[in-house]
């Protein structure tokens, strides 16, 4: 069974702190995503990565950055947490087939996700 | 953009009974991958069943079946036999066939009552 792990199921920080929240994947997946949910809104994606330090955009990169130094960690990182980050963060891996950096892939794996509050 | 609409925030249903969730998508692509999610209370959202656009047969898993009706753009999902373990947050979600762009529906919750 894949596992997806994240650091912590729950965090509080205060504001303009720095955030690191991590993320390890046992089945040696190519790719793997930050998500963003809130209610209402769904899942959202924050940042992609389908290499060792190769990184992409989602829709709401803003305010945050991310690291994969190795292919089974992934970090999100708030640069400096606002009130407004306030938020439910989840992990995902996948596995990519046909061998295309960022190309086909099935489903995506989670984890438990990280409750963070920013006060 | 592709979008991902579930118009229905919460549902109920009593167990044993079916309940159909409904989602509806946009997409100018004619290949594409349709997933239905499931996240129990404080756990881990896992994969419900999985729809590939170019296969005309409604995707099934035991008690978990889908309408998919790609002119409509209707991904439905039909639970049957409920059990209170259904009880959960269901996502439904679209991907491109060719990329990693996954969109996810607002969700919805469902309530299985005994």
């Amino acid at each position: 069974d894949v596992k997806v792990t994240q650091s912590s199921r729950y965090l509080v920080k205060r504001t303009g702190e720095k955030v690191f929240l991590e993320c390890v994947q046992d089945m040696d997946h190519e790719n793997m995503f930050w998500y963003r949910q809130d209610p209402g809104l769904g899942l959202r994606l924050i940042y992609f990565s389908y290499d060792v330090k190769m990184k992409e955009k989602g829709d709401i990169p803003e305010g945050y950055s991310v690291s994969r130094e190795k292919k089974e960690r992934f970090s999100l990182i708030l640069e400096s947490a606002s009130t407004n980050q306030t938020s439910m963060y989840l992990c995902a891996s996948s596995l990519v087939v046909g061998g295309l950096a960022g190309g086909f892939s099935y489903e995506q794996y989670f984890g438990p996700g990280t409750r963070l509050t920013v006060t | 953009a592709q979008t991902v609409t579930q118009s229905q925030p919460e549902m109920s249903v009593q167990e044993a009974e079916t309940v159909t969730l409904s989602c509806t998508y946009d997409t100018s692509e004619s290949d594409y991958y349709l997933f239905w999610y499931k996240q129990p209370p404080s756990r881990q959202m896992i994969l419900v069943i999985r729809q590939e656009a170019y296969k005309q047969q409604n995707a099934t898993e035991n008690r978990f079946s889908v309408n998919f009706q790609k002119a409509a753009k209707s991904f439905s999902l039909k639970i049957s036999d409920s059990q209170l373990g259904d009880a959960a947050m269901y996502f439904c979600a679209y991907r491109p066939y060719y990329n990693n762009d996954m969109r996810f529906g607002a969700g919805t919750r469902l309530t299985v009552k005994p």
